[in-house]
């Protein structure tokens, strides 16, 4: 079974450009979350998909990030403009379904340094 | 709010054992364990659930003590392969189910 895939591993932008990661989950997972770990931290979660809709966004910077899952399937996550805390490894997840006994499997994330 | 994990970092000799401790204010539903190596992805270990059902590997066991929100995660007879962060992600009870919300990691260190 294929794992979650990202895209692109690494990232090097200046401060104020925009950015965008993809992410393709495990195929069936009807949930999909983006994390951002920044390090010597936990992973924090930025926006919860089920499916296509928007399950929390609570802690997503809705002015800077941006989020969508096309047909339910694959998401992009985008940054713009970006600042530098925003340097962290973002973490796409996905789980078979959006409850608490599913767990979740994370994928290589994709390493963001802004200078 | 940040579950706390206890201790931030242990080190042990192969064949050692150690606990990891998990420590919430909040009333939770469900207590996930996962572990992560140094530049990879997060690797989920285990489940354990309000009502006492567990789900996870066969050689990792932990416990959930709901009336005080805690967990605890139990390595037996470390392996080299143990080592790496272990995190606990906790699922309040009242938020969006798999919602997770991470505590700051314990590294866990095992030396031949």
């Amino acid at each position: 079974e294929a794992g979650v895939a990202q895209s692109p591993r690494y990232k090097i932008i200046e401060k104020r450009q925009s950015v965008a990661f993809w992410c393709n989950p495990i195929s069936g997972h009807a949930t999909l979350y983006w994390y951002q770990q920044i390090l010597g931290q936990g992973p924090k979660l930025l926006i919860q998909f089920q499916n296509n809709g928007v399950v929390d966004d609570s802690q997503l910077p809705k002015d800077r990030f941006s989020a969508e899952r096309l047909k339910g399937v694959d998401s992009t996550l985008k940054i713009q403009p970006a600042k530098l805390e925003d340097s962290a490894v973002y973490l796409c997840a996905s789980s078979f379904t959006g409850t608490g006994a599913s767990e979740q499997y994370f994928g290589p994330g994709t390493r963001l340094t802004v200078t | 709010q940040q579950p706390v994990q206890s201790p931030q970092a242990v080190i042990l000799r192969e064949g050692e054992d150690a606990v990891i401790n998990c420590s919430s204010s909040k009333a939770l539903y469900s207590v996930h364990w996962y572990r992560q190596k140094h530049g990879e992805a997060p690797v989920f270990l285990m489940i354990l659930l309000k009502g006492g059902e567990q789900k996870g590997h066969e050689k990792i066991s932990a416990s959930f003590n709901e009336k005080k929100q805690q967990s605890s995660l139990y390595l037996t007879a470390s392996q080299l392969s143990y080592s790496g962060t272990y995190f606990c992600g906790t699922e309040e009870r009242g938020t969006s189910y798999g919602k997770l919300t991470f505590g700051q990691g314990t590294i866990l260190t095992v030396h031949p």
